[in-house]
């Protein structure tokens, strides 16, 4: 299989942080990118860091360490409208996608 | 249109028979990604168009699967001789370029939710 792993399920409470990790091995890197998806619905782009360090962008930050093969999501100040899945891909060499299964996360009030 | 659009939303058939999916990408976008996807995983690519052409076809699991870009705008997903390990959510996604950094970020669709009995 693909060589990408995240944590299959997460449960944090509203207000709280939560920190998604993502490890990836390939040869070829273009980038790693972090998506979220409701239920029953498409992937919608979230982040997309080339470059090692830390994004950030309102609630929602994303890090990478290429020499670790490692990223994170990180989501601050959780509401229940971030009840979703979230998935992590690497670009390979070939500019495809490589996709991990999805980390879906539950928010309790 | 604003965003990538998917017809049907949902499509239900029998075993044996041919479907066609399509995905309308946002206009300007060259690049177009087929992928389908069943619950609790990631997307699997099926087929990448850089234009009208097929770029990388790799992801097709056999010849039953095949798909057309003509103009370089609408793509058609083909499936002949449906199978019930066919059911899945077949997802279109469109970038600007292919290959290019902060270009190549994929804007997906809602989906075809396709079902064989």
């Amino acid at each position: 299989g693909q060589n990408i792993d995240q944590p299959t399920e997460m449960t944090a409470t509203e207000g709280a942080i939560v920190q998604i990790n993502c490890t990836y091995q390939t040869s070829g890197f273009n980038g790693l990118f972090w998506y979220q998806q409701h239920a029953g619905e498409a992937p919608t782009f979230l982040s997309y860091n080339v470059l090692d360090g830390l994004e950030e962008k309102g609630r929602f930050s994303s890090f990478l360490s290429r020499s670790k093969g490692y990223s994170y999501l990180l989501l601050k100040e959780l509401q229940m409208k971030d009840s979703a899945s979230y998935l992590c891909a690497y670009m390979d060499s070939n500019h495809q996608l490589i996709w991990g299964a999805g980390t879906k996360l539950i928010i309790k009030p | 249109g604003a965003g990538v659009s998917q017809t049907p939303s949902n499509k239900v058939t029998e075993k044996g028979k041919y479907v066609e999916l399509r995905c309308d990408p946002i206009s300007g976008h060259t690049a177009l990604y087929w992928y389908r996807q069943s619950l609790g995983q990631g997307p699997e690519f099926l087929i990448y168009f850089q234009g009208t052409g097929a770029a990388d076809d790799s992801g097709l699991p056999n010849d039953r699967f095949f798909a057309v870009r003509p103009e370089g705008s609408v793509s058609t997903l083909k499936i002949q001789r449906t199978e019930r390990g066919d059911s899945a959510v077949y997802l279109c996604a469109s970038s600007r370029a292919s290959g290019i950094p902060n270009a190549d970020t994929q804007y997906f669709g809602p989906g075809t939710r396709l079902t064989v009995l």
